[in-house]
Order: structure tokens, then sequence, then C-alpha cells
């Protein structure tokens, strides 16, 4: 079975400091990966997808992910941190199983430091 | 492209009642889901649409849950007898069914449940 295991339930940054956020990805098969962010009571929101095009993916709002397979990791970066990238971010594994459904890691919440 | 919308935003009910919950996705996506988001958890898959034939359902989902989706487009959840533990943010997400697994969905902004 796939799974996500996103390391560090709570992270915080100073303002401007670079952004890290762990995924580590368990499957038999290629992965397809996403990373979505969530506000305050809001829904969520795609920020980048892996799909083996390539492995190094840009996303929206400066953020970008690298898939590794030699360590089965497809972590979050950010050169510098803004006030507003404080929020719940997930690392997502797309699956078929008879249908197509999304397993979510537990989820970081990410705290910027002023 | 409107986005995928949930209504309500918020639900307060007593323990016991019964609650509906209604999501319109995005107008050209087959496929529609629901989830299950408790605090500090990641969204937990409850059931999926295919237009209007619901091809999974979740353990997650007792018989006092069901969900439809009558014309293929919006889709209501319900929730029979409410206990305290169906206390939750309720999402719905679409996608397109045209492609893999690379088609990525689009959320709603839920509806959070609260059980008094």
């Amino acid at each position: 079975a796939q799974s996500v295991t996103q390391l560090g339930s709570h992270v915080s940054v100073s303002e401007g400091a670079l952004v890290l956020l762990r995924c580590n990805y368990s499957s038999s098969v290629p992965p397809y990966l996403f990373w979505y962010v969530q506000y305050p009571n809001q829904g969520l929101q795609l920020l980048l997808k892996y799909t083996s095009a390539a492995t190094l993916v840009k996303g929206i709002n400066g953020f970008e992910a690298e898939f590794k397979k030699s360590e089965t990791s497809f972590h979050l970066t950010k050169p510098s941190a803004h006030m507003s990238d404080a929020a719940e971010y997930f690392c997502v594994v797309s699956t078929f199983s008879g249908t197509y459904k999304y397993i979510f890691g537990t989820g970081t919440r990410l705290k910027v430091l002023a | 492209d409107t986005g995928v919308s949930q209504d309500p935003r918020h639900k307060i009910t007593k323990r016991g009642q019964n609650v509906t919950f209604r999501c319109d996705p995005i107008s050209e996506h087959n496929r529609l889901y629901w989830y299950r988001q408790t605090l500090g958890q990641g969204p937990e898959f409850l059931t999926y649409f295919q237009n209007e034939a619901q091809l999974e359902k979740s353990r997650l989902l007792s018989d006092r849950f069901s969900a439809e989706r009558p014309k293929g487009s919006f889709s209501t959840l319900e929730i029979q007898r409410t206990e305290q533990g169906d206390s939750a943010m309720y999402l719905c997400a679409s996608s397109l069914a045209s492609g893999g697994l690379d088609q990525p969905q689009h959320f709603g902004d839920g509806t959070r449940l609260s059980i008094l």
C-alpha cells in the first residue's frame, strides 16, 4: 500500500529564512505526489505536483519540491519565508486501487516568526 | 472556473439530529470526492463518484452516512443520528476523469460540523 510520512508536525522559521518541509513516501510503483496548502478554515490549495516529467518541480508562491527516488523523499522548500506562508501543508500520494483517491500525510503546520 | 463550492460553511447541531451538506464541483469535472478532516489530521477519504455512480465507499462511512450525486453534477452528504464523533470538517473535491493518477483534485472550503 502506498503512504506518505511527514516529519515534523510543527515547523517554525524566521521571516526570510529557508523553509524545508519533509515528506517521505512508500510506494512499490512510481508515485504521483502532490503538495497542498491549507489556510485556517479553508480548503486545500494545490502548490505543486510530481508526475515523473522532472525531478525538480516548481509550484506557486515560490515553493518547489525535489523528487529523490534513492531517498524516497519529496521535500518542499522555499528560499525565503514570508509571513503569509504560515499555514498547514500536506504531502499527498495519488493512488489507484479500483478507484482513484488521495492518501494524505498528517500535515505540517508552518509558523513564520517576525 | 468558479471553483468547488460547499454549503453550508458551518453547521452546529444537537446530537441525534440529521444534517445534509451540499457540494457543487467545477462544472466540467466528472469525479467527485468527499473527505473528512479532524483537528490536527490530514483529510481521510470517505467516498468517490464518477458522474452519478458512487464507485467507492470507505469503511469510515458508516450506515448513518449516505452520499448522492443524482445527476452527475452536485452531490449531497447526509449524516443521520449525528454523534459527537462526527464533529469534523467535511471536504469535497473534484477532478477531471480524463486524466489518471496525475490529475489534481480541486477542493472546496469545506463544511465544519459541530455536534453539541
